[in-house]
């Protein structure tokens, strides 16, 4: 069965507004949650790493003022889009380690499809 | 981040065929991950490898770690209506992020 769940799988907002995914591990602690962002045809790009407690580190051109990550607990990470534009619209994809250790496969959500209009 | 190319970019094979796919990347891997994406869906993992040369195989699904720890391969056997979707290999960098492949895309006709 599912071991991430992420919520919601589809929202559309209006271009401006603020949006957040949240996303859970279901019956493990993840200490380290990865956020990734696909558009139609492309592969998963990753965006950033949520560590709990601490701040996020984000991979080279993911604006961090624009989205914010909070990993507040072992089985909690939330991306919030701020000010969505259009061309954030794309499918967010969270994903976690059933084991904290070093390779451990990744496990991942259904998905968050945003559009902004 | 890492590059990751995978070969084919799409196949349409006949329902019964076998499926072969590729993964390489410009860096060395210690570990090789093979997932399925259906439309709309999050990735699903089929199989992860952890050493150079190792062959595991899922069901139909065969996949093999490169000797040279810069590639992988994925088979199908007797591929069946249900392969259909998008098939991405992964790999981590030293910080346990994963990097995804450019994806092959599988359409099996009936």
């Amino acid at each position: 069965g599912a071991v991430v769940s992420q919520h919601p799988s589809w929202v559309i907002c209006k271009s401006g507004t603020s949006v957040k995914i949240e996303c859970r591990s279901l019956d493990f602690q993840a200490t380290t949650m990865f956020w990734y962002r696909q558009f139609p045809k492309q592969s998963l790009m990753l965006m950033a790493t949520s560590n709990e407690g601490s701040k996020a580190t984000y991979e080279q051109g993911v604006e961090k003022d624009k989205f914010l990550i909070n990993h507040a607990s072992l089985t909690l990470s939330t991306l919030t889009v701020t000010s969505a534009h259009p061309e954030d619209s794309s499918f967010y994809i969270c994903s976690a380690s059933r084991v904290s250790s070093y390779n451990s496969p990744l496990h991942f959500g259904n998905g968050t499809r945003l559009t902004v209009t | 981040g890492q590059q990751l190319n995978q070969s084919p970019q799409s196949m349409f094979i006949q329902e019964g065929e076998d499926v072969s796919m590729n993964c390489t990347s410009s860096s060395i891997f210690n570990t090789w991950l093979w997932y399925k994406q259906d439309p709309g869906e999050g990735p699903v993992l089929l199989i992860a490898l952890y050493k150079a040369g190792e062959l595991t195989s899922n069901g139909r699904l065969t996949a093999q770690f490169g000797i040279t720890r810069k590639d992988s391969f994925l088979n199908i056997s007797a591929s069946i209506p249900s392969d259909v979707g998008i098939y991405f290999c992964a790999g981590p960098n030293t910080g346990n992020q994963f990097y995804f492949g450019t994806g092959t895309s599988l359409t099996v006709i009936p």
